[in-house]
């Protein structure tokens, strides 16, 4: 059985600080996701990483993939408000159906 | 808006009653995925299709949830005789065969009475 552990589960940050969400995953799959979701809103596409190694970018939010530890991290820098949410990783099985993480819930605080 | 749809929004019903949802993925994605989340959890796989084709079902699919997609395009997930456990959002998701990304719908959040 698939299994996706994130943490920590709850994040609170101040702005400014730079802080990093751990996921791991049970399988050899070397398709990792991570996912935006806003209070009550579906999910917004963030990063899909496909190979080991891999490193995306977008403004203050990097993820990396590690698929030999099976770990995928998502690092938060120079933290702002409207980056409050919750943030899934998935990991990506056959079909390319997706198992996903329970979520990191992050709140930054000014 | 060239998105996933989904429709309704909202749904509150009465325990034992039929609920259906409809999806409608992006134009052009061949693959379409439903999946359920409740309150404080990941959204859990419960069934895919490429194309008119259901390739996958997950056990927590039971037998009173069916989902079709008659043409390719649009899809319906029906639930019948619901239970107050099957309050949760239900998401819908398309992605084209040989990409890997998933775009999700709004999703249906169903309230059971």
């Amino acid at each position: 059985e698939l299994k996706v552990e994130q943490n920590p589960l709850f994040l609170s940050m101040q702005e400014g600080k730079n802080y990093t969400i751990y996921c791991n995953y049970s399988t050899t799959s070397d398709r990792l996701y991570w996912y935006r979701q806003d209070p009550g809103k579906s999910l917004e596409s963030l990063f899909v990483l496909l190979s080991n190694g891999a490193v995306k970018q977008e403004g203050r939010l990097m993820a990396s993939l590690d698929t030999k530890a099976r770990l995928s991290t998502l690092h938060i820098t120079a933290a702002v408000h409207d980056l409050s949410a919750t943030y899934f990783c998935a990991e990506g099985g056959s079909n390319y159906k997706l198992t996903f993480g329970k979520g990191t819930l992050l709140t930054v605080n000014p | 808006d060239t998105g996933v749809s989904q429709d309704p929004r909202h749904k509150i019903t009465k325990r034992g009653q039929n609920v259906t949802f409809r999806c409608d993925p992006i134009s052009e994605h061949n693959r379409l995925y439903w999946y359920r989340q409740t309150l404080g959890q990941g959204p859990e796989f419960l069934t895919y299709f490429q194309n008119e084709a259901q390739l996958e079902k997950s056990r927590l699919l039971s037998d009173r949830f069916s989902a079709e997609r008659p043409k390719g395009s649009f899809s319906t997930l029906e639930i019948q005789r619901t239970e107050q456990g099957d309050s949760a959002m239900y998401l819908c998701a398309s992605s084209l065969v040989g990409v890997s990304e998933q775009f999700f719908g709004p999703g249906t959040r169903l309230t059971v009475l």
